[in-house]
């Protein structure tokens, strides 16, 4: 069965400050997959999505995140944090028919 | 080209009410479904459709019913509310051509 683990529930992290947002996923082959981004009271935004060839893929707002096969994972990074960047965080895996989201990383930036 | 939409964006319901919920696509996607998000669980699939006149069911499935008679249109039905269906309901549709899901707006339903 598929599944998706973002072990974060909630990350707190200074502006300026590099962050990592982990993805782990369970699936029998390389899925699809998608990091959105959610602010409060709204739908969500697609960052970058991976489904073959180069295993870094860059998205918009300067974030990155990386596909490795080994370890099952899909870790959204970003250099530098901005005060904007609070919200939070949801990777998606799976097959066209039937997506599989993980429970979120909320972030917070703190001055 | 209005994307993905859904209506209404809010309602509230009494225990025991019937609704449908709308969801329509511009876009010629074969692919569409319904999530609903509830805090601290993500979106979890409740059904989905891979062309007009097909459904089948994803994750979350009991207490929903689904039709796609047209192919812009994804239809999601509660047929006796409880207030465990209190949600945000999200509707997507999938583009071949450019891999990702398109959402709509969200649907926030209360049931009292």
């Amino acid at each position: 069965a598929q599944s998706v683990t973002q072990p974060d529930i909630h990350i707190t992290v200074s502006e300026g400050a590099s962050l990592e947002l982990r993805c782990n996923y369970s699936y029998g082959a390389t899925p699809y997959l998608f990091w959105y981004v959610q602010s409060p009271g709204q739908g969500l935004q697609l960052l970058l999505k991976y489904f073959s060839g180069d295993t870094l893929v860059q998205g918009i707002k300067g974030f990155e995140a990386e596909f490795k096969r080994s370890q099952s994972s899909f870790n959204l990074r970003k250099p530098s944090v901005h005060w904007s960047d609070a919200a939070e965080y949801f990777c998606a895996v799976g097959p066209v028919s039937q997506f599989y989201f993980g429970t979120g990383t909320s972030l917070t930036v703190i001055p | 080209n209005a994307g993905v939409t859904q209506t209404p964006k809010f309602r509230v319901l009494k225990t025991g009410q019937s609704m449908t919920l709308l969801c329509a696509q511009d876009m010629n996607h074969e692919y569409m479904y319904w999530y609903r998000q509830d805090p601290g669980m993500g979106l979890r699939l409740i059904h989905y459709s891979v062309g007009e006149g097909t459904t089948a069911k994803g994750e979350v499935p009991d207490g929903y019913n689904v039709s796609r008679l047209k192919k812009q249109n994804f239809l999601l039905g509660l047929e006796s509310a409880a207030p465990s269906q209190t949600s945000v309901y999200f509707c997507a549709s999938w583009g071949t051509s450019s891999n990702e899901q398109f959402f709509g707006p969200g649907t926030r339903l209360t049931v009292l």
